[in-house]
């Protein structure tokens, strides 16, 4: 089975610019979560969608959105970017609750 | 507030020389610990699931356990390969929670 694929790998943008990323999960996963992962932070929590519905959502601004599609896959949105924005964004997939999560290779943002 | 805690923040381990990392945690409810392996630049690997005190899993030279409070991960004659990072996560209410991490070096 292919695992989760992430795309693109790699963004530079700028300050106040908008940004899209996408997130392909496992065949047959329903949930996927988004993670944001910084040196001081760790991993942080961003929202988790389930058959095209957001179930929880982490301690973020507005400015982190996101969504999810009828094949599963999902995107996620930051607009107006800063500089602390910089960070590996991760997402994972699980067939449902309870289950471990399998993360893609995350998408590396940079923020100038 | 649920938090989970790892240490040490880094180990550093000679080839062939056992230790443990530990994950304590206080949770109300836990509903499964996790342990991943994250190599830099890459997305975190899983490894275990552990749901119930007393539940122990094993995969190579790594050994899961876990109690009330705690769970170890053990390590048996680990080799330079093993370095990474190794995180573990409590499931919450619909998400994970992860603690830092424990940052392994193991020299040959």
């Amino acid at each position: 089975k292919a695992g989760v694929t992430q795309t693109p790998r790699y963004l530079i943008k700028t300050r106040g610019q908008q940004v899209t990323l996408s997130c392909s999960p496992i065949s047959g996963h329903r949930s996927v979560s988004w993670y944001q992962q910084t040196p001081g932070q760790g991993l942080q929590f961003l929202f988790e969608y389930f058959s095209e519905t957001q179930r929880n959502k982490g301690n973020f601004p507005g400015r982190f959105s996101g969504r999810q599609f009828s094949n599963s896959r999902s995107e996620m949105n930051v607009s107006t970017l800063e500089l602390g924005d910089s960070a590996l964004y991760l997402c994972a997939s699980r067939p449902r609750q309870d289950y471990e999560q399998y993360f893609g290779p995350g998408t590396r943002l940079t923020v100038t | 507030e649920d938090q989970v805690t790892q240490s040490p923040e880094a180990l550093r381990l000679q080839e062939g020389e056992s230790s443990s990392l530990n994950c304590s945690y206080t949770v109300s409810g836990l509903r499964g610990l996790f342990w991943y392996r994250q190599d830099p630049g890459k997305g975190p690997e899983f490894l275990f699931t552990l749901y119930s005190a007393g539940e122990e899993k094993e995969k190579e030279r790594l050994k899961a356990t876990l109690t009330k409070k705690e769970s170890f991960l053990h390590i048996t004659a680990p080799k330079p390969e093993d370095s990474a990072t190794y995180l573990c996560a409590y499931a919450g209410f619909q998400k994970l929670v992860f603690g830092t991490g424990t940052r392994l070096l193991v020299s040959p």
